[in-house]
């Protein structure tokens, strides 16, 4: 089993609509969360952190964590074509200086 | 701005050639990684380093070494390159008392022929 599972997609929705996109883990010592967005042929950029239970939001972006059920989402309001990319799930664990990734979730916004 | 800076955008090179990807960071971080990123296989970790000259091996050292002389500075060595190490290389960086993820370079695309 993958310490990080995604869903590898693709997933589609329509221009507005709200994108979910999810990650579960397999390592109850995780401690912190992060969502990054990879355009493609480009290095990820950070979009969204969280370490405790529950929502925060930034913007149009909302990410959801679950540390009972082991994972963590990742909700997209409003979507529009610019989100169109790859979605990454990584997660650290304990004192860890590294992080984890999922393989990542393709989302293309249609028009 | 800050920046994770990678020497080469696309890189060709010969089976069996040794090969230098460079990362520099003008960020004073401490934490300086190499992953490489495959289709369907999602970046995984080669090497990373927390201090001058430590390091720690990843999930796929096999094939590589690094160097870090310099705090800003940290070098992934092909030893000698084969084609399975056709990959995108991507670098990161991160301070030690900070929990905010990476910073990533903008990635060397590798070809070994």
């Amino acid at each position: 089993q993958k310490e990080v599972e995604q869903n590898s997609g693709p997933l589609s929705v329509p221009e507005g609509a709200i994108a979910s996109l999810n990650c579960t883990y397999s390592d109850r010592g995780s401690q912190s969360f992060f969502w990054y967005r990879q355009y493609s042929g480009k290095s990820p950029e950070l979009i969204m952190f969280i370490y405790s239970n529950g929502d925060k939001e930034d913007g149009r972006f909302t990410a959801q964590l679950n540390k009972a059920s082991q994972y963590v989402s990742l909700l997209i309001r409003d979507s529009q074509p610019s989100d169109s990319a790859t979605y990454l799930c990584a997660l650290r664990s304990g004192s860890a200086r590294q992080l984890t990734f999922g393989s990542g979730t393709q989302l293309t916004v249609l028009p | 701005d800050v920046k994770v800076t990678q020497s080469s955008r696309y890189l060709v090179k010969r089976t069996g050639e040794k090969v230098f990807l460079e990362c520099v960071q003008d960020m004073d971080h401490e934490n300086m990684f190499w992953y490489r990123q495959d289709p369907g296989l999602g970046l995984r970790l080669i090497y990373f380093s927390y201090d001058v000259k430590m390091k720690e091996k990843g999930d796929i050292p096999e094939g590589y070494s690094v160097s870090r002389e310099k705090k800003e500075r940290f070098s992934l060595i092909l030893e000698s390159a084969s084609t399975n190490q056709t990959s995108m290389y991507l670098c990161a960086s991160t301070r030690s008392t900070d929990n905010y993820g990476y910073t990533f370079g903008s990635g060397t695309r590798l070809t070994v022929v």
